[in-house]
């Protein structure tokens, strides 16, 4: 079964620094998605960025990139120039690459973004 | 392009009682998924419809939980009796099958509370 864990459960980051939240998974998978998603407390859980595992290339969306280690089996999120409306629970997820699966979630990483 | 409804937002019951959440995708999505948050941790996803037909229910609590999707459209998730663990969020999720991605939308969930 594939596992995903945050090591973080609260991180605080400084209004226009740069922060990194970690996430390891495990899997005999070779081809799957990974994702993080940010869920404010709205609770609307919205997709951040997305990586397919058989890109070398990591993913960038605008101020968030990601560092997608296949070998180690490691995606860390880092948010650049942080704003204040960053600030919520970030989750890593892990999907296989068959159409449909389920996404597994880890337990979450709590980010401050402090003023 | 309207996003994934869900109602109630807020429940609160006791125990034994029996509760329903009420989901509606977002237009043309065969894929919806039904997930658990507790409180401090990942959502956990509980059953995933194909169209009208269930595709993954290995996670869902049989003797207590039921869903049916009629229509291959709206979906109810029943609980019956409820306990009190089972407070946690409901988040309904869908997706547009047979792209890359299979992107899963989130609907801003129910807070149940189970006193």
């Amino acid at each position: 079964a594939q596992t995903v864990t945050q090591s973080q459960p609260e991180m605080s980051v400084q209004e226009a620094e740069t922060v990194t939240l970690s996430c390891t998974y495990d899997t005999s998978e070779s081809d799957y998605y990974l994702f993080w998603y940010k869920q404010p407390p709205s609770r609307q859980m919205i997709l951040v960025i997305r990586q397919e595992a058989y890109k070398q290339q990591n993913a960038t969306e605008n101020r968030f990139s990601v560092n997608f280690q296949k070998a180690a089996k490691s995606f860390s999120l880092k948010i650049s120039d942080s704003q204040l409306g960053d600030a919520a629970m970030y989750f890593c997820a892990y999907r296989r690459e068959t159409s449909g699966s389920r996404l597994t979630f880890g337990e979450g990483t709590q980010l401050t973004v402090n003023p | 392009e309207a996003g994934v409804a869900q109602s109630p937002r807020y429940k609160i019951i006791e125990k034994r009682q029996s509760v329903a959440f009420w989901c509606n995708p977002i237009s043309g999505h065969a894929t919806l998924y039904w997930y658990q948050q507790i409180l401090g941790q990942g959502p956990k996803l509980l059953i995933q419809f194909q169209n009208n037909g269930v595709v993954d229910d290995s996670q869902l609590p049989k003797d207590r939980f039921s869903a049916e999707r009629l229509k291959g459209v709206d979906s109810t998730l029943k609980i019956q009796p409820a306990k009190l663990e089972d407070s946690a969020v409901y988040l309904c999720a869908s997706s547009l099958s047979g792209t890359l991605y299979n992107e899963q939308f989130f609907g801003p969930g129910t807070r149940l509370t189970v006193l």
